[in-house]
């Protein structure tokens, strides 16, 4: 059972930020929150992580509440290739629990 | 050229047969994962490894086997115990660092039985 909640999918437009929800309410103090993305029939792409602050990095931020119940990766100029399949995953022990993602599609 | 390997990209098998799909890595990475995908799924744990010569059964390891003679290969077999074998599969590795073990994937295998 993945311990995230994403929304099934979103559109953004083209040069547009695209941010992508998640929600991680019994996340435990220690783990971390992951975010992936899957291209069709490729394998998933590893974006950031973060466990209190926010990160940033030449991908994308990552936005984590204070609480840490939920977080928001932020692509800040979607391009066509963002198109994918973004995975909010939240580490237990030596497992990635990916579950359905968001499917995003960025649209001209 | 670094990174992790998977062959053959796509792969066919009658079924009964047992099949070994190939994994390997030059990133120096302690831990090796194997990967279960469904079409419209996420992805499931099946075996792992974090040192050479032992690994450990992840969620649905029924059915398949692995082995980690080196650190650079963490080989899986899908026996023919495996009741549903026709999935999307894939390796990853990563360096065992206290939590912040960041998982980097292979291209996957595409293996059909027929």
């Amino acid at each position: 059972d993945a311990k995230t909640t994403q929304p099934p999918s979103m559109d953004c437009a083209e040069g547009r930020a695209a941010n992508l929800p998640c929600n991680h309410s019994t996340i435990s103090g220690n783990e971390y929150v992951y975010w992936y993305r899957q291209i069709h029939s490729q394998g998933p792409q590893y974006i950031i992580h973060g466990l209190k602050n926010n990160e940033t990095n030449e991908m994308a931020s990552l936005i984590i509440t204070e609480d840490r119940k939920s977080s928001t990766l932020i692509l800040p100029h979607a391009t066509l290739r963002d198109t994918a399949v973004y995975y909010c995953i939240v580490r237990v022990e030596n497992d990635m629990r990916f579950g359905a993602g968001t499917r995003l599609t960025v649209k001209p | 050229d670094g990174g992790i390997t998977q062959s053959p990209k796509y792969l066919f098998r009658k079924e009964g047969q047992n099949v070994t799909l190939s994994c390997e890595q030059n990133l120096n990475h302690d831990a090796m994962y194997w990967y279960r995908q469904d079409p419209g799924q996420g992805l499931r744990l099946i075996y792992y490894s974090q040192i050479v010569n032992d690994f450990q059964k992840g969620d649905i390891a029924e059915g398949y086997s692995v082995s980690r003679e080196k650190k650079e290969s963490f080989p899986l077999t899908v026996t023919s115990a495996q009741k549903n074998p026709t999935a999307f599969y894939l390796c990853a590795s990563s360096i065992i660092d206290r939590g912040t073990d960041t998982q980097y994937f292979g291209p996957g295998t595409r293996l059909t039985v027929l």
